[in-house]
């Protein structure tokens, strides 16, 4: 029954190398989230999308870019990962202010 | 201005012991307080809402919390706690201005001893 699906649940990059993290829902919800979540700290929003309208967070750095095909999937690319990039990266989806619902992650290591 | 302060970054409690994390917000706006559970290398599961109805709020697991406006606290707490609700706690504010803006508190990690 899971809602919010993270894929894959480990990924490994090279310094440099693009890397695409994806996310289904199956709520349906309107919007959906990513975030980035480092070691023992909160996680960061990066950006949202509300149906179709990218929005993106003021210190979201250049390197982090999104796609929603349609209303079920959304990717995070990261075009050049650095060092400082490796974290977990948890989507979210809801409706418009009701509770977020959250995927278990992808966690990204970089070599 | 909107803030999140969890004052505790470490809660140790023993099992069967009642559980109080802290957490006092500050916001503009009349806003929709959460509580967040997660426990390692998983998402963020919802524990419980307060969304202006009643202060009290209950939760799952057994978890419940008061929204109090005059202290601006929205505290978890537990009768008794279980080993398997060691885990880090966050608790979350969302100003009600029409945006989808959510502020995360540091995050209390909970252990549990046996």
């Amino acid at each position: 029954d899971a809602m919010v699906i993270q894929n894959p649940r480990y990924q490994v990059t090279q310094f440099g190398k693009p890397v695409t993290l994806s996310c289904s829902q199956t709520l349906n919800h309107n919007v959906m989230y990513w975030y980035q979540q480092k070691s023992s700290q909160a996680p960061k929003l990066l950006f949202h999308y509300y149906d179709k309208d990218f929005n993106n967070e003021a210190d979201t750095p250049d390197n982090f870019q999104s796609r929603r095909p349609n209303t079920s999937f959304c990717f995070l690319d990261i075009r050049s990962p650095g060092l400082g990039d490796a974290a977990m990266y948890l989507c979210a989806t809801s409706e418009v202010h009701q509770p977020q619902h959250f995927g278990d992650g992808t966690r990204l290591s970089i070599l | 201005a909107q803030s999140v302060t969890q004052l505790d970054s470490h809660v140790s409690v023993s099992e069967g012991t009642p559980v109080l994390l802290r957490c006092n917000y500050s916001s503009s706006y009349s806003p929709s307080l959460f509580w967040y559970v997660q426990h390692p290398n998983k998402g963020l599961q919802l524990l419980l809402k307060y969304t202006s109805a009643a202060t009290l709020v209950k939760g799952i697991n057994g978890f419940e919390a008061e929204f109090k406006k005059s202290e601006t606290s929205f505290h978890l707490t537990k009768p008794s706690a279980h080993m398997s609700d060691a885990a880090e706690y966050f608790c979350v504010v969302r100003p009600n201005t029409g945006g989808f803006k959510t502020i995360f508190g540091a995050g209390t990690r909970l252990f549990v001893k046996a």
